[in-house]
């Protein structure tokens, strides 16, 4: 199946600094790719929708100047935590979905670990 | 997308049978019946989807009704590494479509 893959697989950063992570599409092009958060025992949150070329699709109540999110090629989207705060340590998660051959999935990535201090 | 409910824990056997039911009674008719389980901090693994025919792949089976408000994702032989969440999800098949998850249900494998 299509693999997706995220740099860095966990980070901690200091209060008020900025994280960047990377969603990365190795086998397939995505023109559409999809973050996620995922605080503890809980399921996963849609953050916001990543459309090659143009601006993200935030879901209400994310903040689109606090998540910045830039997709620049079609096979690399990156969230960037910006001023990050101990309230922003999560599991964050990407998926991409891969059309080829007519077939439509969606395939996530491994996730990374924030963890803000 | 139309709203999923499954039970929020179950257990099974080693070696037996997982029978994790899902009900979406509200599904439109160009939505499809997916299946994704998260294994503890990892991300999502598809696992099976289907319209209105049952399916079957190398990992399970997928069991919908004819009147497509309920299906069953089946594990015919549960191992421990299958404990995780599974999620149902109904979704419309298209590239820009999200995939909105609710709780899921909790298996836990016994051995």
């Amino acid at each position: 199946g299509a693999v997706v893959s995220q740099h860095p697989s966990w980070v901690i950063c200091k209060s008020g600094t900025s994280v960047k992570i990377e969603c990365r599409s190795l086998d397939f092009q995505a023109t559409t790719m999809f973050w996620y958060r995922q605080f503890p025992k809980q399921s996963l949150m849609l953050m916001a929708t990543s459309n090659e070329g143009s601006k993200a699709t935030y879901e209400q109540g994310v903040e689109k100047d606090k998540f910045l999110i830039n997709h620049a090629s079609l096979t690399l989207s990156t969230l960037t935590v910006t001023s990050a705060h101990p309230e922003d340590s999560s599991f964050y998660i990407c998926s991409a979905n891969s059309g080829a051959g007519g077939r439509d999935e969606q395939y996530f990535g491994p996730g990374t670990r924030l963890t803000v201090t | 997308d139309a709203k999923t409910t499954q039970p929020p824990s179950m257990d099974c056997a080693e070696g037996r049978a997982a029978n994790l039911p899902c009900n979406h009674s509200t599904i439109s008719g160009n939505e499809y019946v997916y299946w994704y389980r998260q294994i503890h901090s990892q991300g999502p693994q598809y696992i099976i989807h289907g319209l209105k025919n049952n399916e079957t792949n190398e990992m399970a089976s997928l069991i919908i009704t004819e009147d497509r408000k309920s299906s069953t994702l089946i594990l015919p032989h549960a191992t421990l590494r299958d404990t995780a969440v599974y999620y149902c999800i109904v979704r419309v098949r298209t590239s820009y479509d999200k995939v909105i998850f609710g709780p899921g249900t909790s298996l836990s494998v016994i051995p």
